[in-house]
């Protein structure tokens, strides 16, 4: 079943920060975070595996907590270069590796 | 060390003719997946190959699809007789194993058009 994503767009100033919430209505083992610009490939962002853990990766992080089903990539400092559409892929056994993505969340970044 | 690679970029068919798009994984990786991406949507699992098997088709169309992963040369992913809701993006990723932190690497896609 499809995570939900919210929200579905964003718009931000430079500089400003986003919370990006990735939902499942069923258990987890880990999830994966893409970032996709307008006709490119999505982008690998970071994996998070089951255990609650919390990942960064310059001045964007994320944490994912199982007993919620849910995880959330948090972006301080927005750039420019932040912009585009954002993708939680979510793996529901070990070894299944079958990536069921959500709908996505469109970040804008405005000067 | 080369990304995935997929060929062609673009894709122009008529209906009724028959698409084959061709994905290169990393080196080292022998685990590919095909995603179909429709215009302002997520990407739709489609099937799981590893070399000369298929591991998991749950997400591809019974007609008209198959896929491929010989043990030498690329992955194929063929659509026959396409019809005009195959218009779509076509994006192939690959991993090296199927541990949980291994992240899947997405090659460029294929935007497949049909007339």
């Amino acid at each position: 079943q499809q995570p939900v994503q919210s929200p579905q767009a964003v718009i931000l100033r430079e500089g400003e920060d986003a919370v990006i919430n990735c939902s499942s209505s069923k258990a987890l083992y880990s999830v994966h975070w893409y970032r996709q610009k307008h006709g490119e490939a999505p982008v690998f962002l970071m994996i998070l595996l089951k255990g609650g853990e919390q990942k960064g990766h310059e001045k964007i992080s994320a944490s994912f907590n199982e007993k919620k089903q849910q995880s959330s990539l948090y972006l301080t400092a927005s750039q420019l270069s932040y912009s585009g559409t954002y993708f939680c892929g979510t793996e529901k056994a070990q070894g299944a590796q079958k990536l069921v993505f959500g709908q996505g969340t469109r970040l804008t970044i405005n000067p | 060390n080369a990304g995935v690679m997929q060929n062609p970029r673009h894709l122009v068919r008529r209906r009724g003719q028959e698409a084959r798009l061709r994905c290169s994984p990393m080196k080292g990786h022998s685990h590919v997946y095909w995603y179909r991406q429709l215009p302002e949507e997520g990407l739709k699992f489609m099937v799981y190959l590893q070399k000369e098997n298929i591991i998991d088709e749950s997400g591809m169309p019974k007609e008209r699809f198959s896929a491929e992963f010989p043990k030498e040369g690329p992955s194929i992913l063929r659509i026959q007789q396409v019809v005009r809701g195959d218009s779509a993006a076509y994006f192939c990723a690959s991993s090296p194993s199927i541990r949980a932190s291994d992240t899947q690497y997405f090659g460029p896609g294929t935007r497949l058009t049909v007339l």
